[in-house]
């Protein structure tokens, strides 16, 4: 079974503070992504990754980084977290370009 | 880019059968996904069509038509534990890297199911 596991259920930061979401996948995937989740908008692309080091801007990328030193590890950074920011943070991996993507259970980030 | 459209929320009776319907329109299709998606858990892969017509696996079947923009998700004799949310991702068929392979979600439906 391919697991995804991301660093923290549930995170509180305050405005300002630099903060880092880990995403781990056990599978050899070559593709993760980072996703946020809000009511009524659905999934939103952040940041994706074709191979290590290499990062693509997804649909939303502003305010948000991303590092992919290792296959198995990407991870999202908040530079300076922002109220606006709090929401729920997905990871996902998959094998091929396109194909199934596997999610990790979220983190739900509080910026007050 | 892509827009997708699917209701909000859908009730139904357990034994039942539901049907989500999802619209979309695209600059380049390339595949839709359904995914489900537990209260507080991580979204599961359900299905996926590439050609139109319907893929049918178990109590759940998904059904395309590329010509219309259109994909339904299937769900029969509806269980207590099909309460959830029902994603529908439309994947792009980009000309560059840094499109192609994207998945664009709809908002999703709340499926509900009363005994």
């Amino acid at each position: 079974d391919v697991k995804v596991t991301q660093s923290s259920r549930y995170l509180v930061k305050r405005t300002g503070e630099k903060v880092f979401l880990e995403c781990v996948q056990d599978m050899d995937h070559e593709n993760m992504f980072w996703y946020r989740q809000d009511p009524g908008l659905g999934l939103r692309l952040i940041y994706f990754s074709y191979d290590v080091k290499m990062k693509e801007k997804g649909d939303i990328p502003e305010g948000y980084s991303v590092s992919r030193e290792k296959k198995e590890r990407f991870s999202l950074i908040l530079e300076s977290a922002s109220t606006n920011q709090t929401s729920m943070y997905l990871c996902a991996s998959s094998l091929v370009v396109g194909g199934e993507q596997y999610f990790g259970p979220g983190t739900r980030l509080t910026v007050t | 880019g892509q827009n997708i459209d699917q209701p909000t929320e859908m009730t139904a009776t357990e034994g039942a059968i539901v049907q989500i319907n999802c619209t979309y329109q695209t600059s380049g299709f390339n595949g839709l996904f359904w995914y489900q998606q537990h209260a507080g858990e991580a979204p599961t892969f359900l299905s996926y069509n590439v050609l139109d017509g319907l893929e049918e696996k178990g109590r759940f079947s998904s059904f395309l038509s590329r010509s219309k923009g259109y994909s339904y998700l299937l769900l029969k004799e509806l269980q207590m534990k099909d309460s959830a949310s029902y994603l529908c991702a439309v994947r792009d068929k980009g000309m560059t890297t840094d499109s192609w392979g994207k998945l664009q979600f709809g908002a999703g439906t709340q499926v509900v199911v009363t005994p």
